[in-house]
């Protein structure tokens, strides 16, 4: 069965204290891992989608990685308007019929 | 352009209601979805439509009917709901979902807030 995990499952930081996301799989045929955000009450907003490990991706303060078995999201000086959750979700499956959300991680950053 | 659109944004219904929620996209996308997100979990995957058709139904009750009356427009009709279907529901588009293909990214709508009294 395919499964993702988050870690951790909430952090707090100070405004300008990087920090890093993890998102941790194990899935028949990875097609895709997908990083979003998600504020309180609003639909997810698409940020990443990396596809083979090794790739990096890179937006504004945010930048995340793929290995073989776990994505990072990276946060450079984040600010208090990074406030939010951010959820991975995999592609897999013979057919990629298989998309999968981690639970996710509630991200707070303090001014 | 990655807008999908959905109403109404929030919604209170009774169990003996009939409601329905819509979701639109103009992205020429081909493939469309329907999830349910519960506070502090993360969305289910509930239907997929592929070019109009469903395509995959995560075994959800028939109280939830969806429809695809053509390829910018998704409906969800809601009929003899019970409380614990008070969420989040989402629509989402992708370009489409190719057998043996890679999916495209799935681009979400704001969510439709749903209450049942």
């Amino acid at each position: 069965e395919d499964q993702v995990t988050q870690s951790p499952e909430a952090l707090r930081l100070q405004e300008g204290e990087s920090s890093s996301l993890n998102c941790s799989y194990t899935v028949s045929g990875l097609r895709g891992l997908f990083w979003y955000r998600q504020d309180p009450g609003k639909g997810p907003e698409f940020l990443f989608t990396l596809y083979s490990a090794g790739e990096e991706k890179e937006k504004e303060r945010l930048k995340a990685t793929l290995t073989k078995k776990e994505s990072f999201l990276h946060i450079t000086a984040p600010k208090p308007e990074d406030s939010a959750t951010y959820l991975c979700a995999v592609q897999a499956g013979n057919y990629g019929q298989n998309f999968v959300f981690g639970p996710g991680t509630r991200l707070s950053v303090l001014p | 352009d990655t807008e999908v659109t959905q109403t109404p944004k929030h919604l209170v219904m009774g169990m003996t209601n009939k409601k329905s929620l819509k979701c639109e996209q103009h992205m020429g996308h081909r493939a469309m979805y329907w999830y349910k997100q519960k506070a502090k979990k993360p969305p289910e995957l509930m239907f997929v439509y592929s070019y109009e058709k469903l395509s995959i139904n995560e075994s959800v009750p028939s109280r939830f009917s969806p429809e695809c009356p053509n390829s910018s427009l998704l409906n969800l009709h809601l009929h003899a709901l019970q409380p614990e279907d008070s969420a989040l529901y989402l629509c989402a588009s992708s370009q489409e979902v190719l057998a043996g293909g890679t999916q495209e990214t799935q681009y979400f709508g704001p969510g439709t807030r749903l209450l049942v009294l």
